[in-house]
């Protein structure tokens, strides 16, 4: 089945440890999100792909960067987490195919710890 | 800017029952779209249904049925005969569509738990 994976689904790091949380894709989507979900709260956009353009949310930190080393990878780098960073970390996928029914489809998700 | 509001917090309902899960909407952009997502424990966002605001009719899938008025600007999501697997977080978003992707803005969410 074409899917979204994430890989790892937990990851623990300690504060100020640079740490990188991956994401593939099997649907051949040209976009590819990623988002950070706090507890109790609703996702948050921080970029996203479209091919190999990069497109940076406005209120997205620095400490937060993205490449996207192909069509079917995407990485999170987080240079120096805070305990504020600690989150769940969603891949999302849609395809620019048909934009009017441009639906996002998620991953399971990166739970990340910070220690 | 846009923005969705859901107003219930949370949400009982008993196994075999029907629930509706409300969400209201605020755009000046005359095409866009409303989602519904599902949320288990596990933290996958699950796609649920799919409304487009020329649609003429409501969109269903399944047990799911998206209450579309737009007038009132309401997305609700309709869930019928409940299940205790329906438990969970249900988060209603709308599209914006950008030059280069689809930006969802998420409302709060609403926890929906399923009795016996």
């Amino acid at each position: 089945d074409a899917m979204v994976i994430q890989n790892p689904r937990y990851q623990v790091t300690q504060f100020g440890k640079p740490v990188t949380l991956s994401c593939s894709q099997t649907l051949n989507h040209n976009v590819m999100y990623w988002y950070q979900q706090k507890s109790s709260q609703a996702p948050k956009l921080l970029f996203h792909y479209y091919d190999k353009d990069f497109n940076n949310e406005a209120d997205t930190p620095d400490n937060f960067q993205s490449r996207r080393p192909n069509t079917s990878f995407c990485f999170l780098d987080i240079r120096s987490p805070g305990l504020g960073d600690a989150a769940m970390y969603l891949c999302a996928t849609s395809s620019k195919v048909r934009p009017i029914q441009e639906t996002q489809y998620f991953g399971p998700g990166t739970r990340l710890l910070v220690l | 800017a846009q923005k969705i509001t859901q107003t219930q917090p949370g949400m009982f309902v008993q196994e075999k029952e029907a629930v509706t899960l409300d969400c209201t909407y605020d755009t000046s952009d005359p095409s866009y779209g409303l989602f519904w997502y599902k949320q288990p424990s596990s933290g996958e966002m699950i796609f649920l249904i799919y409304q487009g605001s020329y649609d003429q009719q409501n969109a269903t899938e399944g047990r799911y049925s998206l209450n579309f008025q737009k007038a009132r600007k309401s997305a609700n999501l309709v869930i019928s005969a409940s299940q205790l697997g329906d438990s969970a977080m249900y988060f209603c978003a709308m599209r914006e569509v950008t030059g280069t992707a689809s930006k969802l803005t998420f409302g709060t969410g609403t926890r929906l738990q399923v009795t016996l």
